[in-house]
């Protein structure tokens, strides 16, 4: 079965400064892997995604992530943080088969400080 | 114009009670799902629909009944209900429901359950 781990619950960082959410995932085969922001109240809307072909990533609001198969993870990170960011950020990993389940990471809670 | 949308947006019941949670997505979607965040903002699988057909039926209490009338719309019905069921509850979709597909997120419904 796929797992994901995100292992900051809280991260504060300043406006203007770079970001990096940590991920890693657990998963037999090639994995198929997202971003997903939640803004509160809100349901969650997709950042990037990595499935296969150039390990950096680029998506939308100026976000990136590189997949490492040698780390097994998936960062997400952004030059410069502006106070928008702040939301709650969800890695995810789907598997092939069974349904195609996409399993979430418990999430990472960005606050920005102005 | 909304894309997936769920009815109503809050929820508020007494233990034991019966309820029900719509959606809606006018996409053109084949596979809908239900997810719940629990307060810790960890969100789970419940079930998902793929025309109509159910294809993942997580460890979910049977008190737990979707039911998908035809592919646009995906409900939840909810039998004596319990605390434990407090949580946001959250509808999505995708195309086909391939692992690489991007999901689409309703706004949720906030259940409290007193």
């Amino acid at each position: 079965a796929q797992s994901v781990t995100q292992p900051d619950i809280h991260i504060t960082v300043s406006e203007g400064a770079s970001l990096e959410l940590r991920c890693n995932y657990s998963y037999g085969a090639t994995p198929y892997l997202f971003w997903y922001v939640q803004s509160p109240g809100q349901g969650l809307q997709l950042l990037l995604k990595y499935f296969s072909g150039d390990t950096l990533v680029q998506g939308i609001k100026g976000f990136e992530a590189e997949f490492k198969r040698s780390q097994s993870s998936f960062n997400l990170r952004k030059p410069s943080v502006h106070w928008s960011d702040a939301a709650e950020y969800f890695c995810a990993v789907a598997r092939t088969g069974g349904g195609n389940k996409l399993t979430f990471g418990t999430g990472t809670q960005l606050k920005v400080e102005l | 114009d909304t894309a997936v949308s769920q009815t109503p947006k809050y929820l508020v019941t007494q233990m034991g009670n019966d309820k029900s949670i719509k959606c809606e997505q006018n996409l053109g979607h084949d596979t809908m799902y239900w997810y719940k965040q629990d307060s810790k903002k960890f969100l789970k699988i419940m079930f998902s629909y793929n025309n109509k057909e159910l294809i993942i039926n997580e460890t979910v209490p049977n008190r737990f009944s979707p039911k998908s009338p035809d592919k646009a719309h995906l409900n939840l019905h909810i039998n004596s209900l319990e605390l434990g069921d407090s949580a946001v509850y959250f509808c999505a979709s995708r195309p086909g429901g391939g692992p690489n597909e991007k999901l689409f997120f309703g706004s949720g419904t906030q259940l409290s359950v007193l």
